[in-house]
């Protein structure tokens, strides 16, 4: 597609229960970020990969979160034993380039609700 | 610490009321400084992107300025179908990754 598309769109799990989020980035954009939104809050920073380079993984909130990004392109965000308060929108956004500045584009975001 | 922050929280603005958005920013090394457009349930839609202090770009009703601390989005005769949230972030040049403020809710009544 010409987005960047972001599966499942929503996904209800029961407290404790492993989740996957994936992201397939805009074709050739070696960028790519992964960022929460919470009910009525700004976004936060969770993950940053740039091409081959080490992923800048200074947002992530606990060892239950990890994310991987596969041939350069599709990523998935794994949450671990989910509790609560990991319920939020996460969106990923994915760009040409890291220097300099390409512009960064948004999915619309996976609706993560856990109970 | 590199930090971003937006206001006002919220604005009302009567349809053809042309009014400017403010997102104040202190980084270490600023790379772009960003502006978003997000409805209610939607990810984030790009607008603009601004470089360097002086800078200024268009688009329909709205106008992005940056000066070295600050950047302003104005909105020229908004309509109804303006309204939205507004999201600022920065990038950094050390790290890549985008700051967001905490956004500015638009609200425009006909």
């Amino acid at each position: 597609g010409a987005g960047v598309s972001q599966s499942p769109s929503n996904k209800v799990t029961e407290k404790g229960k492993d989740v996957e989020l994936r992201c397939d980035p805009i074709s050739g954009h070696t960028a790519l970020y992964w960022y929460r939104q919470s009910l009525g809050q700004g976004l936060e920073f969770l993950i940053y990969f740039q091409g081959n380079s080490a992923p800048d993984k200074s947002g992530l909130p606990s060892d239950r979160f990890s994310a991987e990004r596969t041939g350069g392109s599709v990523s998935t965000l794994t949450i671990q034993r989910t509790q609560q308060e990991d319920s939020a929108v996460y969106l990923c956004a994915s760009s040409s380039r890291g220097t300099p500045t390409g512009t960064i584009y948004f999915g619309e975001g996976s609706w993560l609700t856990v109970v | 610490e590199d930090q971003v922050t937006q206001s006002p929280e919220a604005l009302r603005l009567q349809e053809g009321e042309s009014s400017s958005l403010n997102c104040s920013y202190t980084v270490s090394g600023l790379r772009g400084l960003f502006w978003y457009r997000q409805d209610p349930g939607k990810g984030p839609e790009f607008l603009f992107t601004l470089y360097s202090a002086g800078e200024e770009k268009e688009k329909e009703r709205l106008k992005a300025t940056l000066t070295k601390k600050e950047s302003f989005l104005h909105i020229t005769a908004p309509k109804p179908e303006d309204s939205a949230t507004y999201l600022c972030a920065v990038q950094t040049s050390n790290t890549g990754k985008l700051i967001f403020g905490q956004g500015t809710t638009l609200q425009v009544k006909p």
